[in-house]
Parts: structure tokens; sequence; C-alpha cells
């Protein structure tokens, strides 16, 4: 079985700020993990995520995350936090043979100017 | 090259009634998920097809099924509807059945059961 949990439902920063998105797994086979986004009233877009290989994955809008087996993490991070991140985050856990996403609860990101 | 289509984006129904929500994937992806959300219970999988095969099932009781085509819409029913399946109804498309190709989601199908 798999599961993901996402520590803080809420997420405030300032405008400039490091965002950072904490996200923990369980598998019992080796994962692949996945951060999406969401704005209100829409899908979920793809930021990044990890298959195999580098365990630092580079995402779009200036995301990334490193997953850390020995930690079962796989945080989200961003340098410089914008106006435009404001939205809720989803960390995702998959077996690779199958097209099934495990979810987390969600982060909500507020970013202050 | 046109996104997920999901139809129709909202939709208000009546308890007991039985509604069906349709999802046109990518061009040329032949995996559907299918998955609900809801403020209480989070994203949770439903289904998932490929090439008109049901490859794998979530916890949901048999009131809600779906189906794929040859051309690989998928459809999902639920019947007897509840106050709980109020919920957005998002669907994925992928280019096949792993998950090292890229789910893309849809909009969404917005329920609301009254």
């Amino acid at each position: 079985a798999q599961s993901v949990t996402q520590l803080g439902s809420h997420v405030s920063v300032s405008e400039g700020a490091l965002v950072l998105l904490r996200c923990n797994y369980s598998s019992s086979v080796p994962p692949y993990l996945f951060w999406y986004v969401q704005y209100p009233n829409q899908g979920l877009q793809l930021l990044l995520k990890y298959t195999t290989g580098a365990t630092l994955v580079k995402g779009i809008n200036g995301f990334e995350a490193e997953f850390k087996k020995s930690e079962t993490s796989f945080h989200l991070t961003k340098p410089s936090a914008h106006m435009s991140d404001a939205a809720e985050y989803f960390c995702a856990v998959s077996d690779p043979s199958f097209q099934k996403l495990v979810f987390g609860t969600g982060t909500r990101l507020l970013v202050s100017p | 090259k046109a996104g997920v289509t999901q139809t129709p984006r909202y939709l208000i129904k009546t308890r007991g009634q039985q509604v069906t929500l349709s999802c046109s994937p990518i061009s040329g992806h032949r995996s559907v998920s299918w998955y609900q959300q809801t403020p209480g219970q989070g994203l949770q999988f439903l289904f998932e097809y490929f090439s008109e095969t049901q490859r794998n099932k979530g916890n949901f009781p048999g009131r809600f099924s779906g189906r794929q085509f040859s051309n690989s819409r998928s459809e999902m029913n639920v019947s007897t509807l509840e106050l709980g399946d109020s919920a957005l109804y998002l669907c994925a498309s992928s280019a096949g059945p792993g998950s090292n190709t890229e789910a893309f989601f849809g909009q969404g199908t917005r329920l609301t059961v009254v």
C-alpha cells in the first residue's frame, strides 16, 4: 500500500522568500513521486516528477524537489516565491506499473506582498 | 494539441438520479484515469482504463462505474446519487498505462447533488 503525508495544510510566505512544502511517502515498491499544482476551478498541472536516476529533480516555474530515500521524503522548494505561486500543491506517489496516483491532502500556499 | 476535455463542466442533480460524465483524452493517448476530489477526502482514485480495459479500480461502491471506447474517450457513471457524491471529478489522460508517462488532467466536472 502507498500513502503520502503532507505536513501543513497551509503555508504562508512573503514574496521573495523561500518556499518549502513538505511531503513524506510510504511505499512497498520503489515509488514514482510527483508534485502537482492546482489553481482555483482548474485541474492539476504537473510541476515535476521523480522516477529513477538523479534524486534532485527540477520542474517548471523554478520549483525543485529532492528524493531522499532514507527519509522517505520528497520536499518541494523554490528559492524565491512569486505572487503567482499562490495555489494548492499536491504530492503524489504511484506504483510505476499503474496510472494510479495516491495523493496527499494538499498544501495551500499563500504568498503575501 | 488539444488538452483533456471534460464535459459538462458543471452539473446539478437530485438525490437518487444517475449521471454520466465524459472525458476526451489528448489525441493519441490511450490511458484514462478518473479521480474524485472533495474537501473532506481529498483526491481519490476511481478507475484506470487502457485500451478499453479497466486495469485498476479504487475503493468506491458499485454505484460508480466507467468504460472506455475504442477512440479512447471515457465515461463514468454514478447511479442512485447521494449528497456525498458532490465533488469535482477529474479525468487524466496519458500515453501509456504506467506512471512513467505523464498524466495530463482536465479541468474537471463539478457535480452538485441536491
